[in-house]
């Protein structure tokens, strides 16, 4: 099983700051099968990122993927107020599926 | 407009059996793969399950192989989970999402499942 951490656990930040969180995976998740997610309370979690760096349709520019192989980034360039959630990675490369523990991003 | 929504959660008590149903539109829903992707109350994301879009083949997370089965009926447009054998610690808010490649681009609501005496 590829298990996926994130860091940091939760990120602290006003808005207009940049937002760098990480997710380093167990073992190679090959051809990029990586992808994040924005989740709000009470709302099921919204596709950002697939492919490591594909935006998903809708998704605002300030949104970024990067990242091959383990180490994976995703990049919020400057944080609007409906940017601060939990953000989760996650491998489709092989079964089990699995997810990292989440980046809750909170209001400092 | 692609939609999910599930149905079929509540209350069972440890042991118990439960079908969750999902029911699509908006896509041609025999062309994709579907997952089942669960939330215990306050954690993360954890995979389920997943099934191809003709049901020739299925996966299953470690923590579910052997109780719970996904099914899809493409002629209804939807996507099941039998739940057999359940524990307290499957309690949680189960999403049907709709995959691209094996990537979940569209989620429903969620259906809560509560396994409790």
């Amino acid at each position: 099983e590829i298990v996926l951490t994130q860091s940091p656990g939760t990120l602290s930040l006003s808005p207009g700051e940049r937002a760098t969180l990480s997710c380093r995976a167990s073992q190679s998740v090959g051809e990029n099968y990586l992808a994040w997610y924005q989740q709000k309370p009470g709302q099921a979690p919204r596709l950002l990122i697939d492919d490591a760096s594909r935006r998903a349709t809708g998704v605002p520019d300030r949104f970024s993927g990067s990242g091959s192989g383990t180490d994976f980034t995703l990049t919020i360039s400057r944080l609007e107020p409906e940017d601060f959630a939990v953000y989760y990675c996650h491998q489709c490369a092989t079964s089990p599926l699995t997810f990292g523990g989440g980046t809750k991003v909170e209001v400092k | 407009e692609v939609q999910l929504v599930e149905s079929g959660g509540g209350v069972v008590q440890p042991g118990g059996s439960l079908r969750l149903s999902c029911a699509a539109s908006g896509f041609t829903f025999g062309d994709y793969a579907m997952h089942w992707v669960r939330q215990a109350p306050g954690k993360g994301l954890e995979w389920v399950s997943l099934i191809a879009g003709d049901g020739s083949n299925t996966f299953y997370a470690e923590s579910v192989e052997g109780r719970f089965t996904i099914s899809r009926d493409n002629s209804k447009n939807s996507l099941y989970l039998q739940m057999n054998s359940l524990r307290t610690e499957d309690t949680a808010l189960y999403f049907c999402t709709k995959a691209s490649g094996w990537t979940s681009d569209y989620w429903g609501p969620g259906t809560l499942v509560t396994v409790s005496s």
